[in-house]
């Protein structure tokens, strides 16, 4: 499968933790899109990078960071949780030209206890 | 400030009836439009983007700037069209390439 990927599907974890979510994009795609998706904000953009580097940031709460490595792939740091913290996090990829197309992760689903 | 709005949070219709679903922006730039669809348990797919001004599963959008809209249409439902669908709007400058969404509408075609 040559499409966005994310690791866990799943991740249950009380509140004060820290976890770290993994997303792989399309082959080829340079950048990486983080997106919460909760019942009352809806979508929410968290964070951009390109070929390694920041280069947007929406929402994101000083608890959580992100870095994409050398090979692309990228991670969503977590800390401090909170319940307010449950949600669906996206990853997303494209190829970074001007407003391409974001194909989308499956999703990793965060319970926060 | 930039935002979308879908007014309609579920959209009920019987199969072979038009659908309509109702999608507004704010953006002082040039706007860039998309259609996602979330069908149940699966990841969100592009449904389609203005700027190809394609018809993709039989829906159409149009960019309306004088309204600020980007309606998505069918003329006539499908039960396999029922899940969600969420409108975005995709930025340039400073949080180039960030897509704001909105709250999505959930649409049910009923046979």
């Amino acid at each position: 499968d040559s499409g966005v990927t994310q690791t866990p599907k799943h991740l249950i974890t009380a509140t004060g933790q820290r976890v770290t979510l993994r997303c792989s994009p399309r082959s080829g795609d340079l950048s990486v899109y983080w997106y919460q998706q909760s019942l009352d904000q809806g979508l929410q953009f968290l964070i951009q990078y390109y070929n390694g580097e920041e280069r947007a940031k929406g929402n994101i709460l000083e608890r959580f960071s992100a870095q994409q490595f050398p090979d692309l792939h990228s991670e969503l740091n977590l800390s401090s949780l909170e319940l307010g913290d449950s949600a669906l996090y996206f990853c997303a990829s494209s190829t970074g030209r001007l407003i391409d197309t974001q194909y989308f992760g499956p999703g990793t689903r965060l319970t926060v206890l | 400030a930039q935002r979308v709005t879908q007014p309609e949070k579920l959209l009920s219709v019987f199969k072979g009836a038009p659908v309509e679903l109702k999608c507004n922006y704010s953006y002082s730039g040039s706007p860039e439009l998309f259609w996602y669809v979330q069908y149940s348990r699966q990841r969100l797919q592009l449904l389609l983007r203005h700027i190809s001004r394609e018809s993709i599963k039989g829906f159409t959008a149009d960019l309306n700037k004088g309204e600020t809209s980007f309606h998505l249409k069918k003329p006539f439902a499908q039960e396999e069209d029922s899940a969600m669908y969420y409108c975005a709007l995709g930025l340039y400058g400073g949080s180039q390439g960030n897509l704001i969404f909105g709250k999505g509408t959930k649409l049910s075609v009923k046979p």
